[in-house]
């Protein structure tokens, strides 16, 4: 079945620790997308990408890289970790159906940096 | 203002009881996806729309681009419904089939 995975389910990180979140999709979509959900923001694009060897800003990047290795993989990496960035993350890949786009999400992974 | 204006912010219903939840957009949109999140916080897609009405059991949603607006009714309410509820479109003319979310509506239903 075609599905979007995320690993680890949930971290604990320390301040200044680098923390990688990963994200698998079996549904061959070109674009995937990395998105964290705070109370009363909705979720909010980090990084996005258009196909393997591609990474683009979303509309908070800051503290924040993407690696994309393949079709399949898309990977969000903090570099120096900090309190601020304890969110839910969310992976999503997606689809251009012509008249419109269309995104399949993964379950979160819970990131809590003490 | 916000790209994505998501009203109301909660609503409370009885079991059985019907109601609607609407989002209101800034700009011309493409397309919109609902979604429920529920307890465990996982998305799940309920509608996409690029044009006019779907129905699916007891929900129905409508996506108007020239009036710049969507909404989610929800007919008979049960308790499974309980959660919280996204508006997301993806803007006419944006790039990288990007989605704008809305704030969501907690939808609570009683017994």
């Amino acid at each position: 079945e075609a599905a979007v995975t995320q690993s680890p389910r949930n971290k604990v990180a320390v301040t200044g620790g680098k923390v990688t979140l990963s994200c698998n999709q079996t549904n061959n979509h070109n674009n995937m997308y990395w998105y964290r959900q705070d109370t009363g923001h909705g979720l909010r694009l980090i990084h996005y990408s258009y196909g393997a060897g591609s990474t683009e800003k979303g509309d908070i990047p800051d503290g924040y890289k993407a690696s994309r290795p393949s079709q399949e993989n898309f990977s969000l990496i903090l570099e120096l970790a900090t309190p601020s960035q304890t969110s839910v993350y969310f992976c999503a890949s997606g689809v251009d159906w012509g008249d419109g786009a269309e995104q399949f999400f993964g379950p979160g992974t819970r990131l809590t940096v003490l | 203002g916000m790209p994505v204006e998501q009203n109301p912010p909660a609503l409370s219903l009885y079991e059985g009881a019907d109601s609607g939840l609407r989002c209101n957009f800034s700009t011309t949109m493409k397309s919109v996806q609902w979604f429920q999140q529920n307890h465990r916080g996982r998305l799940i897609t309920l509608f996409y729309l690029a044009q006019g009405t779907k129905e699916n059991g007891r929900l129905k949603s409508t996506f108007n681009s020239k009036e710049r607006y969507s909404t989610l009714h929800i007919k008979d309410a049960q308790l499974e419904d309980s959660g919280t509820y996204f508006c997301a479109a993806e803007e006419a003319g944006g790039s990288g089939n990007k989605l704008i979310f809305g704030t969501g509506t907690l939808l609570s239903v009683k017994p």
